[in-house]
């Protein structure tokens, strides 16, 4: 089982400022590698696939990167609505698909 | 627009089986297996298996095998999926979700249901 690891757990940040979420591998999984925005009482909703990707109706200010074992969550330019929850996952071997522990994302 | 909408929340006695609905909508049904994720309270995310809406095919995590039925109703586009034998540890909210194609990562989410297990 391919374990993914966040971090850091918290990241604190100002609005308008400039955030960047890790998340490593325990193997390599190329570039099969999701990242997913979950606000409280809500589903997770996709923003990156295949590690860069964004998908479709996600804002020019979230871009990803990566591959292998390491992969890099940017936001550009904080607004008050990023300011939640965000996971990684891995789909390169499967089963099982597992995803991080997930960053929590607070205003500084 | 593509809609995963899924039945509503559920409370079960420990030991008793509890049957989650998918429907889904706004798309062809059998293009896109669903998958299952639950979360417990304050928890992350856990991965519990997938169905092929085309075959019927599934796969399902290791902790779960066993006690996770997963089936799916071509005719009236619903997955779903049973967990049996409930412990109070399988408190949770849980999702359903649209695998994209041949990938596995997943693009539509339905609104989740919270089963609870309580004597």
């Amino acid at each position: 089982e391919i374990v993914m690891t966040q971090s850091p757990a918290t990241l604190s940040v100002s609005p308008g400022e400039r955030a960047t979420l890790s998340c490593r591998a325990s193997q390599s999984v190329s570039i099969n590698l999701a990242w997913y925005q979950q606000k409280p009482g809500q589903a997770p909703r996709l923003l990156i696939y295949g590690a860069s990707t964004r998908a479709t109706g996600i804002p020019a200010r979230f871009s990803g990167s990566g591959s292998g074992t390491e992969f890099t969550l940017t936001i550009s330019s904080l607004q008050s609505e990023d300011f939640t929850v965000y996971y990684c996952q891995q789909y390169s071997n499967w089963p099982p698909i597992t995803f991080g522990q997930g960053t929590r994302l607070e205003i500084k | 627009q593509v809609q995963l909408v899924q039945s509503g929340a559920e409370v079960e006695k420990p030991g008793a089986s509890v049957k989650v609905s998918c429907k889904a909508s706004g798309y062809t049904f059998t293009s896109y297996g669903i998958t299952w994720v639950r979360q417990a309270p304050g928890q992350g995310l856990e991965w519990m298996g997938w169905i092929s809406t085309y075959n019927g095919d599934t796969d399902s995590a290791q902790k779960f095998q066993g006690r996770v039925t997963m089936t799916t109703d071509t005719s009236t586009s619903i997955v779903y999926m049973e967990l049996s034998s409930l412990r109070s540890d399988d408190t949770a909210v849980y999702y359903c979700a649209r695998r994209v194609s041949s990938f596995y990562y997943f693009d539509y989410w339905g609104q989740g249901t919270l089963v609870t297990v309580s004597s």
